[in-house]
């Protein structure tokens, strides 16, 4: 079965402090892959990042970074030096064949 | 150019009534979808078209249709809306199975029934 756990539900930090987000997933496919979207409060969902299972380095994007490990089945994502504009409702999602797997989401507020 | 774009963005209705959503890509993809957002921000997959054709279809109940007159195009229809259906309702498209690229979403339509 697929599944994807955000165990952290919401998350409160002051700026300029780092934060993690948690993703685990689940699955038996060999060849998969793994996104992380945000949904800040005017709602849309903005892709942030995709890896695929081959694929283990870790990203780093400004102040965004990404660390994927199989052997842990984790993609964590980690904010640097956060920002207001950081607040927002964070979803990793597993990819495997025609479907898309969301976790539950962890809400993420910075307080200024 | 909006690449995923829906319609309405915002519905307000009664119970028993009937609504349409309609939803159109131009990035080319194949597959497009429906998600539900209730108002615990989960996530849920509703229907998959690709290439016009039905390829996901989740415990929805009938009362939801969804419907692709070409591979641009994903409407959905809800008759008798019900108080339980309020939510937003996300469209979205991808390049197609086994191509795995990331989902690119519209904005969202929310419905809200009184």
């Amino acid at each position: 079965a697929q599944k994807v756990t955000q165990a952290q539900t919401e998350i409160s930090v002051v700026e300029k402090e780092d934060v993690t987000l948690d993703c685990v997933y689940e699955t038996r496919d060999t060849t998969y892959y793994l996104f992380w979207y945000k949904q800040p409060p005017s709602g849309e969902l903005v892709f942030l990042i995709r890896r695929n299972s081959f694929d283990e380095q870790n990203e780093i994007s400004g102040r965004y970074s990404w660390n994927f490990q199989k052997s842990t089945s984790s993609f964590n994502f980690t904010i640097t030096a956060s920002q207001v504009v950081d607040s927002a409702v964070y979803f990793c999602a597993l990819n495997t064949g025609n479907q898309f797997y969301f976790g539950t989401g962890t809400s993420l507020t910075v307080i200024p | 150019d909006t690449a995923v774009s829906q319609t309405p963005k915002y519905l307000v209705t009664q119970m028993g009534n009937d609504k349409s959503i309609k939803c159109e890509q131009n990035l080319g993809h194949d597959t497009m979808y429906w998600y539900k957002q209730d108002s615990k921000k989960f996530l849920k997959i509703m229907f998959s078209y690709n290439n016009k054709e039905l390829i996901i279809n989740e415990t929805v109940p009938n009362r939801f249709s969804p419907k692709s007159p070409d591979k641009a195009h994903l409407n959905l229809h809800i008759n008798s809306l019900e108080l339980g259906d309020s939510a937003v309702y996300f469209c979205a498209s991808s390049q197609g199975p086994g191509q795995r690229g990331e989902l690119f979403f519209g904005e969202g339509s929310r419905l809200t029934v009184l």
